[in-house]
């Protein structure tokens, strides 16, 4: 069966610091992965997907990025966290094609 | 720009009788849609999906009806159960495949003993 993980599972930092967020799926081959962040409040909002190994789009101009060094492996990185970026955010994955998406258990970030 | 909308913030119903939650869209591009449950500090869950060809799509207690004339859907859960307290999303993909899979705000459901 398939897993998803993300750690950590909360996060404070301090703003200016540097933040990376790690995703990595047991079970499938070649999944299409995603980064989602929730505000307060509000719905998901994609922020990055990727299709492959080095292939990431980003559906949003912010300060973060993402990265997928590995097939199972999704990073998402800032050089400079604002107050802004604090909220929850979740991976995902799906298959080929698929429209259902799986979420990982997410982080809660909270930039002070 | 919301292209989904889920109206109602909250909902809360008594054990036993039918929830119905509410998701209008306004891009009629929009070919398959989906409904995510998500409790606290948990990643959503894939609950029901349906094809922009049909208009209903049932799986036990929960039913969606999809009516693309109104750009609007709705997920039926009858009975309801206290553990069906949580927040829905209502979700929309385009014919890009997953990719593009617009949320909602989410509803958050209550459900009383």
């Amino acid at each position: 069966s398939q897993t998803i993980h993300q750690w950590p599972a909360t996060l404070v930092q301090p703003v200016g610091s540097p933040l990376s967020l790690e995703c990595t799926v047991e079970g499938t081959s070649n999944p299409n992965l995603y980064w989602y962040r929730q505000a307060a409040g509000r719905g998901l909002q994609l922020l990055f997907y990727s299709v492959g190994i080095g292939q990431i789009s980003s559906e949003v101009p912010q300060n973060l990025s993402a990265s997928r060094p590995q097939d199972r492996q999704f990073i998402l990185s800032s050089k400079k966290l604002l107050l802004s970026d604090s909220g929850f955010y979740l991976c995902a994955w799906s298959v080929g094609g698929g429209y259902e998406q799986y979420f990982g258990p997410g982080t809660r970030l909270t930039v002070t | 720009d919301q292209q989904v909308k889920q109206n109602s913030p909250s909902l809360s119903v008594q054990e036993g009788r039918i929830s119905i939650l509410n998701c209008d869209y306004t891009n009629s591009m929009f070919d398959y849609f989906l409904w995510y449950k998500k409790y606290p500090a948990e990643g959503p869950t894939f609950l029901i999906s349906i094809s922009s060809i049909k208009d209903k799509n049932e799986d036990g207690r929960f039913t969606v009806f999809l009516n693309k004339s109104a750009k609007h859907l709705s997920l039926h859960i009858v009975p309801s159960q206290p553990g069906d307290s949580a927040v829905y999303f209502c979700a929309a993909s385009l014919n890009t495949g997953g990719f593009k899979t617009i949320f909602g705000a989410g509803t958050r459901l209550f459900v009383k003993a």
